[in-house]
């Protein structure tokens, strides 16, 4: 069974730039899950979703990220423009649901802001 | 407040002796569910062991068991037996299932080291 795929592994911009990020969640995962996690830290909940609609985006900073799952499968995460701060590991999880059912991980984005 | 709290930032342990890691909990919801994730330096997230709210038995997956109070609300992961490869960052995680729409929320996390 293929795992979760994200894309790119790494990847270094300067601030105000803006940058995106891919995830293929594993086949018939109805949950995607977008975690940020700065050194140090454990991993914060961006945004989950189910299917292709928005469960809970709460702590996502919406002046500028922006996320989307078109047609409930793949999905972007966008930072425009991005600050020093948002430098960190950006993963992305996928779950069968909502209840038991644990979360496979992608080996994540290292994006550092310079 | 915090909703899961692992109060030890870094743990050593000798080869093959046991190690506890501590984590507490907090929630108002009935049905909820308790996740061990353990992250190597390599940055992977790897999923250790879970243990539901109505589950009457602590789990158990090899090496490691979960030790849950919920009276005290406490999901301890035991690890018995340490191994060099053990050390790595581990996670504790909590998803509620009817108020917070089954979102996973990590705690700080444990590092961990077995010393040879």
């Amino acid at each position: 069974e293929a795992g979760v795929a994200q894309s790119p592994r790494y990847k270094i911009i300067e601030k105000r730039q803006s940058v995106a990020f891919w995830c293929n969640p594993i086949s018939g995962h109805a949950t995607l899950y977008w975690y940020q996690q700065i050194l140090g830290q454990g991993p914060k909940l961006l945004i989950q979703f189910q299917n292709n609609g928005v469960v809970d985006d709460s702590q996502l900073p919406k002046d500028r990220f922006s996320a989307e799952r078109l047609k409930g499968v793949d999905s972007t995460l966008k930072i425009q423009p991005a600050k020093l701060e948002d430098s960190a590991v950006y993963l992305c999880a996928s779950s069968l649901g909502t209840g038991n059912e644990k979360l496979f991980f992608g080996s994540g984005t290292q994006l550092s802001v310079l | 407040a915090q909703k899961i709290t692992q109060t030890q930032p870094g743990m050593f342990v000798q080869e093959k002796e046991a190690v506890t890691l501590d984590c507490t909990y907090d929630t108002s919801d009935p049905s909820y569910g308790l996740f061990w994730y353990k992250q190597p330096s390599s940055g992977e997230m790897i999923f250790l062991i879970y243990q539901g709210s109505y589950d009457q038995q602590n789990a158990t997956e090899g090496r490691y068991s979960l030790n849950f109070q919920k009276a005290r609300k406490s999901a301890n992961l035991v690890i018995s037996a340490s191994q060099l490869g053990d050390s790595a960052m581990y996670f504790c995680a909590m998803r509620e299932i009817y108020n917070q729409g089954g979102k996973l929320i990590f705690g700080q996390g444990t590092e961990l080291s077995v010393k040879p």
